[in-house]
């Protein structure tokens, strides 16, 4: 069975600061998928990111990276120079096996940016 | 930017009553996804959806729910005989053919209020 665990219920930046999300998963399948979404109050879930387990490198969108350490199975969301919209909920999910694509999400990390 | 499209926003029914949740997905996507996220609750999986036939279903989605893409735009969840606890936003998604990142990329949520 596949987990993701989000340690962080809530979690304060300031303004301009990083941020670092805490993820880590369990899955006994070697080909995953490891993505982000984050969720406003609107309610809508938007992609953010995505790391494949045989990535050699961490992946990076803008102001978004995965710190992906396969050994400790943590996939962490990183969010530099933080803006006021980034306050929002964000899931980490793991897609895993081969042929399925039902995604597990984690229970969501509430971000408060601070002005 | 293409997106995926649902409609209602907001549906109420009284509990027993039939529902039809509608999406639109994105044109050249070629699987389509159906969860839910009860208040406050973590996004779940229900079913998934390739080539006119469910792919791949979670425990959650029994003979009460029934997926559908009655046309070559449409993709369809209906919930025969709704209880309390269908109450949740209900979130469609699609990704395009295999391979890649095969990113899911989710619509807007429809929510359902069953009274």
């Amino acid at each position: 069975a596949q987990k993701i665990t989000q340690t962080q219920p809530g979690m304060f930046v300031q303004e301009k600061e990083a941020v670092t999300l805490d993820c880590t998963y369990d899955t006994s399948d070697p080909s995953y998928g490891l993505f982000w979404y984050k969720q406003p109050s609107s309610g809508e879930m938007i992609f953010l990111i995505y790391q494949g387990s045989y990535d050699q490198q961490n992946a990076t969108e803008g102001r978004y990276s995965l710190n992906f350490q396969k050994a400790r199975k943590s996939a962490n969301l990183v969010i530099s120079a933080s803006q006021l919209g980034d306050s929002a909920m964000y899931f980490c999910a793991m897609r895993g096996g081969t042929g399925r694509r039902a995604l597990t999400f984690g229970s969501g990390t509430r971000l408060q940016v601070q002005p | 930017e293409p997106e995926v499209t649902q409609t209602p926003s907001h549906q109420v029914t009284q509990m027993g009553q039939e529902v039809i949740l509608r999406c639109v997905p994105i044109s050249n996507h070629l699987y389509f996804y159906w969860y839910r996220q009860i208040l406050g609750q973590k996004v779940e999986f229900l079913v998934s959806f390739y080539n006119n036939e469910i792919s791949e279903k979670s425990e959650i989605f029994d003979d009460q729910f029934s997926v559908e893409r009655p046309d070559g735009s449409n993709f369809t969840l209906k919930i025969r005989s709704t209880k309390l606890e269908d109450s949740a936003m209900y979130f469609c998604a699609s990704s395009p053919t295999s391979g890649g990142t095969d990113t899911q990329y989710f619509g807007p949520g429809t929510r359902l209020t069953v009274l």
